[in-house]
């Protein structure tokens, strides 16, 4: 069974914050993805990363920036948190093409205040 | 623009009844398109898929059709039952487009009513 991991479930942050939302998958998979999913908006692409070091920009990449040191965890961060980055945060991993099906954690429940 | 619309955000059904879920698309070079359910508070975990060279794919209570001509599938459960309910999401991949990256729809909340 595949297994995505997010640091936390729930968090809390002050605007202005540093935050670091933690995802490892154990897959030993090539792709990794950040979503972000708001009532309404559906899930939108944040970044992506097909291979360690490397990073792709999603559909909404403003204020986000991610880190992809170890093949199996993939980190994004918000450099100055703010209130309109309250959302559920949502990682996902696949293998190599030609594999389709992405792999969800649980989530990441961040409110930023 | 939209790739992946599911035009009815909600649904309301009986149980024991038949649950539809619409989606359209409009991206032509889609060779697999796959639903997902969400409930709250946790990840979308996925349900059934059908690849663009099929027009139906069935999973125990769950059947997906694809009408490549009309641009549309739909997921239809039967019979619902209440723990049925939770968002569905509807996606297609674009092969060696963008990695392959899934494209998603914005989500049906399907409540299914004892």
């Amino acid at each position: 069974d595949v297994k995505v991991t997010q640091s936390s479930r729930y968090l809390v942050k002050r605007t202005g914050e540093k935050v670091f939302l933690e995802c490892v998958q154990d897959m030993d998979h090539e792709n990794m993805f950040w979503y972000r999913q708001d009532p309404g908006l559906g899930l939108r692409l944040i970044y992506f990363s097909y291979d360690v070091k490397m990073k792709e920009k999603g559909d909404i990449p403003e204020g986000y920036s991610v880190s992809r040191e170890k093949k199996e965890r993939f980190s994004l961060i918000l450099e100055s948190a703010s209130t309109n980055q309250t959302s559920m945060y949502l990682c996902a991993s696949r293998d190599t093409e030609p594999s389709y099906e992405q792999y969800f954690g649980p989530g990441t429940r961040l409110t930023v205040t | 623009d939209q790739q992946v619309k599911q035009n009815s955000p909600s649904l309301s059904v009986q149980e024991g009844r038949i649950s539809i879920l619409n989606c359209d698309y409009t991206n032509s070079m889609f060779d697999y398109f796959l639903w997902y359910k969400k409930y709250p508070a946790e990840g979308p975990t996925f349900l059934i898929s059908i690849s663009s060279i099929k027009d139906k794919n069935e999973d125990g209570r769950f059947t997906v059709f694809l009408n490549k001509s009309a641009k549309h599938l739909s997921l239809h459960i039967v019979p619902s039952q209440p723990g049925d309910s939770a968002v569905y999401f509807c996606a297609g991949r674009n092969y060696g487009g963008s990695q392959g990256n899934l494209i998603f729809g914005k989500g049906t909340k399907l409540s299914v009513k004892p």
